[in-house]
């Protein structure tokens, strides 16, 4: 069964401490991996789609990457309003199932001033 | 641009009603997903249309649950009758031609549903 699995459920940082989020996952025919950030209260919002191994995406102070295996969101010098759920998802190929993205539980970030 | 929009925000509601939730996708967008999201079982897919026709119901709990796209600007989730473990947020998203090709897809802010 196609698995998506984020750790860890909740992360406190400060303010300009970097770090990082990790989604792996076990699905057949990975056709891409997608980050949303989640606002309280709010629908996810999309951040950056990953295709293949080695890939990696920027924008501002978050850079994800991609493995055979998972995939990381490292956030440098986060500041308070980083603070919010970090979801992953992915999707495979073939089926019915093909649009279907799968979600993980999400990582809880809280950046303290 | 106007974002997916759902109503209503809020609904609560008692045990046995009919409760039916709203979703208008972004203009030009023809998939279309239904989600629900609760605290214990996360974010999951419910439905989703391409070019109005259901093409994975597999998710929908149970006959209670029905969907429809009669246009590309709308879509309904109905619940009937409702009961106390519905109570979820529940999100609409659309995405374009190309999502497939891995076009992300957009989420509204939801409906919060409460039944009592």
């Amino acid at each position: 069964e196609d698995q998506v699995t984020q750790s860890p459920e909740a992360l406190r940082l400060q303010e300009g401490e970097s770090s990082s989020l990790n989604c792996s996952y076990t699905v057949s025919g990975l056709r891409g991996l997608f980050w949303y950030r989640q606002d309280p209260g709010k629908g996810p919002e999309f951040l950056f789609t990953l295709y293949s191994a080695g890939e990696e995406k920027e924008k501002e102070r978050l850079k994800a990457t991609l493995t055979k295996k998972e995939s990381f969101l490292h956030i440098t010098a986060p500041k308070p309003e980083d603070s919010a759920t970090y979801l992953c998802a992915v999707r495979i190929a073939g089926g019915t199932s093909y649009g279907k993205l799968t979600f993980g539980q999400g990582t809880i970030l809280t950046v303290h001033p | 641009d106007a974002g997916v929009i759902q109503s209503p925000r809020h609904e609560v509601t008692e045990m046995g009603q009919e409760v039916t939730l709203r979703c208008k996708p972004i203009s030009g967008h023809d998939y279309l997903f239904w989600y629900r999201q609760t605290m214990m079982r996360g974010l999951e897919l419910l439905i989703y249309f391409n070019n109005n026709v259901p093409i994975d119901d597999s998710g929908m709990p149970e006959d209670r649950f029905s969907a429809k796209m009669p246009n590309a600007s709308f879509s309904t989730l109905k619940i009937q009758p409702s009961e106390p473990r519905d109570s979820a947020v529940y999100f609409c998203a659309s995405s374009p031609t190309g999502y497939l090709s891995n076009q992300p897809q957009h989420f509204g802010d939801g409906t919060r549903l409460s039944i009592l």
